[in-house]
C-alpha cells in the first residue's frame, strides 16, 4: 500500500523568506504523480504543484518549486518569497499511475506566514 | 477551468435521517468522482471512488451501507449518509477527475453535522 508522510505538521516563515515543507512516500509502484495542495480557512483545496515520477526535471510554477528525489522518495516543496496569502495546510498527495482510483494524501503542514 | 461545486455546503440533521451530498463537474465530464472525509485538523481519507454506471468502490474500513454512493452521470455524483448518528459528523470532500494530467479538482466540502 501506498503511504505518504508528512514529518512536519507546522511551520512558520517570515513574509518574503523562503520555506521548504518535506514530504515522503513509500511505493513500489515506478510510475505514479505526485502533488502539493494547499488547503485555506475556506477548505477548498487548490492545486499548488504537479510532479509525473518518470520526468526527471522538477517541477516550477512561479514562486512554488519541488524537489523530487524517486530514489529517496521525497517530494519536497519550497516556497520562495512567501506571502501572507500562502499561509494555508498544505497536503502532499500521491496518485498511483496504474490505479487511478488510488489517490493518498499525507497528514499536512499548517504553514503561519508571520508579517 | 474545472470547476467542480459541492452541495450542501452545511448540514445539520438529526441522529437517524438521511443526508444526501451532491457533486457536479460544471464544466467537464468526470471520468471518476472520489469522496473524502475530513476530521478537524486532520488529513482527507478516501472513502471511495465512483465511475458512472457502475458500483462504486469503498476503501476498507468504510461502510457502504452507511455511505451510498450513486454516480448517475458523469457529471453528478451523490454521497448519502444514511441513518446519520453523531460519530458521522465531519467534513467532506468530494473531487472528480477530468481525465489525462492525473490531477483531482475540488468541490468546496459540505460540513455534516448530526445532533
Amino acid at each position: 500500500a501506498q503511504t505518504v508522510t508528512q514529518s512536519q505538521p507546522e511551520m512558520s516563515v517570515q513574509e518574503a523568506e523562503t520555506v521548504t515543507l518535506s514530504c515522503t512516500y513509500d511505493t513500489s509502484e515506478s510510475d505514479y504523480y505526485l502533488f502539493w495542495y494547499k488547503q485555506p480557512p475556506s477548505r477548498q483545496m487548490i492545486l499548488v504543484i504537479r510532479q509525473e515520477a518518470y520526468k526527471q526535471q522538477n517541477a516550477t510554477e512561479n514562486r512554488f518549486s519541488v524537489n523530487f528525489q524517486k530514489a529517496a522518495k521525497s517530494f519536497s516543496l519550497k516556497i520562495s518569497d512567501s506571502q501572507l496569502g500562502d499561509a494555508a495546510m498544505y497536503f502532499c498527495a500521491y496518485r498511483s499511475a496504474m490505479n487511478f482510483n488510488k489517490f493518498y494524501f499525507g497528514s499536512g503542514t499548517k504553514l503561519n506566514v508571520k508579517p | 477551468g474545472a470547476v467542480v461545486s459541492q452541495h450542501p455546503s452545511w448540514v445539520i440533521c438529526k441522529s437517524g435521517t438521511s443526508v444526501k451530498i451532491e457533486c457536479r463537474s460544471l464544466d467537464f465530464q468526470a471520468t471518476t468522482m472520489f469522496w473524502y472525509r475530513q476530521f478537524p485538523k486532520q488529513s482527507l481519507m478516501l472513502m471511495a471512488t465512483s465511475n458512472e454506471g457502475s458500483k462504486a468502490t469503498y476503501e476498507q474500513g468504510v461502510e457502504k451501507d452507511k455511505f451510498l454512493i450513486n454516480h448517475a452521470s458523469l457529471t453528478l455524483s451523490t454521497l448519502t449518509v444514511t441513518s446519520a448518528h453523531p460519530e458521522d459528523s465531519s467534513f467532506y470532500i468530494c473531487s472528480a477527475d477530468r481525465g489525462g494530467s492525473g490531477e483531482l479538482f475540488f468541490g468546496e466540502g459540505s460540513r455534516l453535522t448530526v445532533l
